[in-house]
C-alpha cells in the first residue's frame, strides 16, 4: 500500500519567513495530493491542493509543487503569519482508479508541528 | 458552510465498555470515511462507504469494531469491547465521490468532521 513520509515534524520560524514541508509517497499510481492545517482541538481544513497533471500550484502565500518523476512534493509558506501556526499534513490517493471508480482513500505523513514566533 | 457533523465530542469510558460514533456528512455525499487519529500522528482510514456500501474496511480491526451507513446517509463506528490502546481522535469525513471519472477530480475533496476524542480508562 501507499506510504508517505513527512519532514520535518517540527518547525520554527520567525514571523515573515519563509516554511518549507517536504513529502515523499511510495505508490507511482497516486495522483491527488491534498495538504491539511489543524490547529489544536479543530477539524483538519484542505488548504490546497495538486493533481498529478501539474507541476505547481499557488495560492496566495501557499504554493504546492509536486515532482512525480522523484514521487516527492512540498508545501512552501511565504510570509508567515503566527496565525499559520499549527500541525500540517500532507496526504496521498488514487483518485481515479481501473475502470475510472473513485478509491479517494487519503495515505497522510506523520504532519509537521509548525510554529511561527512574532 | 456545509459541515460534516459528529457526536459526542468528547467519550471518556471504561475498558470493555461498548462505545458508538455518529456522523452527518455533508448532505449529497455519497463517500462517507471513518480514520483514527493518534495523538501526534497523522488520520489513518479504517473504513470507507460510498453510499451503503462498505468499499475498503481493510484497516479496521473487524474483531471489535464495526460501521454502518444503513440508508447511506449518516453512519455510525462502534467498538466493542474498548481497549486502552483505542484511545484517539475518531475522525468523519465526507466527500462529494461519484462513479464516473468525469466528476471524479472535483468530488475527491475530503472535508473532516471536529471529531470524537475517546479516553479508555
Amino acid at each position: 500500500g501507499e506510504n508517505v513520509e513527512q519532514h520535518p515534524s517540527t518547525l520554527s520560524v520567525q514571523e515573515g519567513d519563509s516554511a518549507v514541508i517536504k513529502c515523499t509517497y511510495s505508490d507511482s499510481a497516486s495522483n491527488y495530493f491534498p495538504w491539511y492545517k489543524q490547529e489544536l482541538g479543530k477539524r483538519p481544513q484542505l488548504i490546497i491542493d495538486i493533481r498529478s497533471n501539474v507541476g505547481e500550484k499557488k495560492d496566495q502565500r501557499i504554493a504546492v509543487t509536486l515532482n512525480k518523476t522523484a514521487k516527492h512534493f512540498s508545501l512552501h509558506i511565504t510570509e508567515t503569519q503566527p496565525e499559520d501556526s499549527a500541525v500540517y499534513f500532507c496526504a496521498a490517493s488514487i483518485a481515479v482508479g481501473a475502470g475510472g471508480t473513485s478509491y479517494g482513500k487519503l495515505t497522510f505523513g506523520q504532519g509537521t508541528i509548525l510554529t511561527v514566533h512574532p | 458552510e456545509a459541515e460534516v457533523a459528529q457526536s459526542p465530542r468528547y467519550k471518556i469510558t471504561e475498558k470493555s465498555q461498548a462505545v458508538a460514533f455518529w456522523c452527518d456528512p455533508i448532505s449529497g455525499h455519497a463517500t462517507l470515511y471513518w480514520y483514527r487519529q493518534i495523538l501526534g500522528q497523522g488520520p489513518e482510514l479504517l473504513v470507507q462507504f460510498q453510499d451503503e456500501s462498505v468499499v475498503d474496511d481493510s484497516q479496521l480491526p473487524k474483531d471489535r469494531f464495526s460501521a454502518e451507513r444503513l440508508k447511506g446517509v449518516d453512519s455510525t463506528l462502534k467498538i466493542q469491547p474498548a481497549e486502552l490502546g483505542d484511545s484517539a481522535m475518531y475522525l468523519c469525513a465526507s466527500s462529494f465521490g461519484g462513479g464516473t471519472s468525469g466528476s471524479l477530480l472535483g468530488g475527491i475533496i475530503q472535508y473532516f468532521g471536529a471529531g470524537t476524542r475517546l479516553s479508555v480508562l
